[in-house]
């Protein structure tokens, strides 16, 4: 059973400092993988995706990386700002799911102090 | 174009109730999945429809249900409503079943 671990489950830094979060899932057999960023109360906006066959993925100020033998995602943001505070939350596809059902991590909360 | 729409954006009901909960999908996408998020928590796949059949299920009871009309429109429907029924309703659209996901704003149900 695919299970899918973010920590830490929060992280405050300063403006300006870069932001590194962590995803770790236990099954390597993934389709894909998708970063998100969920602001207090409202729906998630999808951040990026990476297929299982990239290393990485990029998009201005995000970079994530994708290791699939070692069950390991990184999302990169560079010089944080105010507006990145929010619930960044990673969920991975499986090969053996045919129809594309997302297993979500619980999420790391991250406040950018100014 | 207008992303993922949900309606309503909040319901209030009393146990034993039932809802119905509504998503629109992206222009272009077929595929409606629908999730639940408790607070504090990741959402949990509840089911996804395709060309209007039910493909794949969560691990949900059998009182929640739903539904795919021609237009790819969606409803989420909950019987006999439970207090651990409260949470954030999301539903995702997609092109297919294997593309990237796109999250509506959510409906925030709260079962008194």
């Amino acid at each position: 059973k695919q299970e899918v671990t973010q920590i830490p489950a929060a992280l405050s830094v300063p403006e300006g400092e870069n932001l590194v979060l962590n995803c770790s899932f236990t099954d390597s057999a993934i389709y894909n993988l998708q970063w998100f960023r969920q602001d207090p109360g409202k729906g998630l906006t999808s951040l990026l995706l990476i297929q299982s066959s990239q290393r990485e993925q990029t998009s201005g100020r995000l970079n994530a990386s994708l290791d699939k033998s070692s069950g390991r995602s990184t999302l990169y943001i560079a010089a944080s700002q105010p507006g990145d505070s929010a619930t960044y939350l990673c969920a991975v596809s499986m090969t053996t799911d045919s129809w594309g059902k997302l297993q979500f991590g619980s999420g790391t909360q991250v406040v950018v102090t100014p | 174009d207008a992303g993922v729409t949900q309606s309503p954006t909040h319901l209030i009901k009393t146990r034993g109730q039932q809802v119905t909960l509504r998503c629109s999908p992206k222009s272009g996408h077929d595929t409606v999945s629908w999730y639940q998020q408790a607070l504090g928590q990741g959402p949990q796949f509840i089911f996804q429809y395709y060309e209007e059949e039910e493909r794949q299920r969560g691990n949900f009871p059998d009182r929640f249900s739903g539904h795919q009309f021609p237009n790819y429109s969606s409803e989420l429907n909950v019987n006999a409503l439970l207090l651990g029924d409260s949470a954030l309703y999301l539903c995702a659209s997609s092109r297919g079943t294997e593309d990237e996901q796109f999250f509506g704003p959510g409906t925030r149900l709260t079962v008194l």
